[in-house]
């Protein structure tokens, strides 16, 4: 699986989009591009996932830039329940490599 | 919305005692996955499990764990002589197939903790 690089912080305003990026330069084509999340110590949780062209579903939307070098996770009205970290993995296989994600923080 | 249950929630065993996690998948999914996270670090893929056989394993998974699906709803991981670095959160999930366009759905875990 290709390696992907995200921030290892960011804040939101609860009620604004947060919007959460990825880089994973090295992405081969037939790598999808997966979202999920931890809260607290709880399991996983399956957000989206694309390979090329953007996604939208009930919990977030996915933008896949046209190269598929990069993506972004958008949360569009971020509440605090949001809080988590959140885990973009390229996959090609069929394990899932968790990296140690981008610790969201949605504020009051 | 269907969902993967995990049991026991936190399991305490001595060391050298074997232990069995137990996982009931979503009813129409066929793959099995166990994963584990030590506290504090990454989740890390143990084994994949399919047919009755396992597809693929990690280094972690040596001779000491062991995957079974005993009926036609349970999806246990043995463990079969603990030490203290098999104290971790324990996740089983499973999927519709095997390959990368079909997402995994995760259960909530068993903290597994060894003294």
């Amino acid at each position: 699986d290709a390696k992907t690089t995200q921030p290892p912080s960011m804040d939101c305003a609860e009620g604004r989009a947060a919007n959460l990026p990825c880089n994973h330069s090295t992405i081969s084509g037939n790598e999808y591009v997966y979202w999920y999340r931890q809260i607290h110590s709880q399991g996983p949780q399956y957000i989206i996932h694309g390979l090329k062209n953007n996604e939208t579903n009930e919990m977030a939307s996915l933008i896949i830039t046209e190269d598929r070098k990069s993506s972004t996770l958008i949360l569009p009205h971020a509440t605090l329940r949001d809080t988590a970290v959140y885990y973009c993995i390229a996959r090609n296989d069929y394990k899932l490599s968790f990296g140690a994600g981008t610790t969201v923080t949605v504020r009051a | 919305e269907p969902e993967v249950t995990q049991t026991p929630s936190h399991q305490v065993t001595q060391m050298g005692q074997e232990v069995i996690l137990r996982c009931v998948p979503i009813s129409n999914h066929l793959y099995f996955y166990w994963y584990r996270q030590i506290l504090g670090q990454k989740v890390e893929f143990l084994v994949s499990f399919y047919n009755n056989e396992i597809s693929e394993k990690s280094e972690i998974f040596d001779d000491q764990f062991s995957v079974e699906r005993p009926d036609g709803s349970n999806f246990t991981l043995k463990i079969r002589s603990t030490k203290l670095e098999d104290s971790a959160m324990y996740f089983c999930a499973s999927s519709g197939g095997l390959d990368s366009n079909q997402p995994q759905h995760f259960g909530d875990g068993t903290r597994l903790s060894i003294l």
